[in-house]
């Protein structure tokens, strides 16, 4: 079945640095992935979706400048926390459809310390 | 608004002790509804999609149901390694927008 590689699963960082997570279809090419944030005990929820070759669009609320995201080719996005801070700590969590559905990474533990 | 909720919110069970978890869902135009499986600290395992009123789907001891206004989960004889989170999703008629519910913490003791 199609696999979704997300990169790293885990992270810690410093308060004021930067962190860039990576998504990649393995077998599959993805011309739309999406980004989720989840926080302890709650669902998932979207943050933006990133689109091959041009803008992410981004959900009501999410910050375009802090979550940075590129998706350069057709199997590789990327979610980079810029200038994280401690309340951006949570479990990111990236999908791309294929042809069954979507499927999921196995998800990005961020710490910000 | 397209909403999605799920019920019980946690549910413990004797390993053998079937149940059935809930999945109710407001969405305009129902393109699918999908069913995952979440461990702890991991991402979510697909599991069924269901698109049409009446539709059924199994995988082991899972068996998914769809109605106009809700979702079904039954599970028959669970495990212990059935423990898990299960979240439910559907997809509106408008682009490519998942749902989610809140998910249903299943435990199964053995």
């Amino acid at each position: 079945g199609a696999v979704v590689s997300q990169h790293p699963s885990w992270v810690i960082c410093k308060s004021g640095t930067s962190v860039k997570i990576e998504c990649r279809s393995l077998d599959f090419q993805a011309t739309t992935m999406f980004w989720y944030r989840q926080f302890p005990k709650q669902s998932l929820m979207l943050m933006a979706t990133s689109n091959e070759g041009s803008k992410a669009t981004y959900e009501q609320g999410v910050e375009k400048d802090k979550f940075l995201i590129n998706h350069a080719s057709l199997t590789l996005s990327t979610l980079t926390v810029t200038s994280a801070h401690p309340e951006d700590s949570s479990f990111y969590i990236c999908s791309a459809r294929d042809l069954i559905g979507y499927t999921f990474g196995s998800g990005t533990r961020l710490t910000v310390v | 608004e397209d909403q999605v909720t799920q019920s019980p919110e946690a549910l413990r069970l004797q390993e053998g002790e079937s149940s059935s978890l809930n999945c109710s869902y407001t969405v305009s135009g129902l393109r699918g509804l999908f069913w995952y499986r979440q461990d702890p600290g991991k991402g979510p395992e697909f599991l069924f999609t269901l698109y049409s009123a009446g539709e059924e789907k199994e995988k082991e001891r899972l068996k998914a149901t769809l109605t106009k206004k809700e979702s079904f989960l039954h599970i028959t004889a669970p495990k212990p390694e059935d423990s898990a989170t299960y979240l439910c999703a559907v997809q509106g008629s408008t682009g490519n927008q998942f749902y989610f519910g809140t998910g249903t913490s299943l435990t199964v003791i053995p």
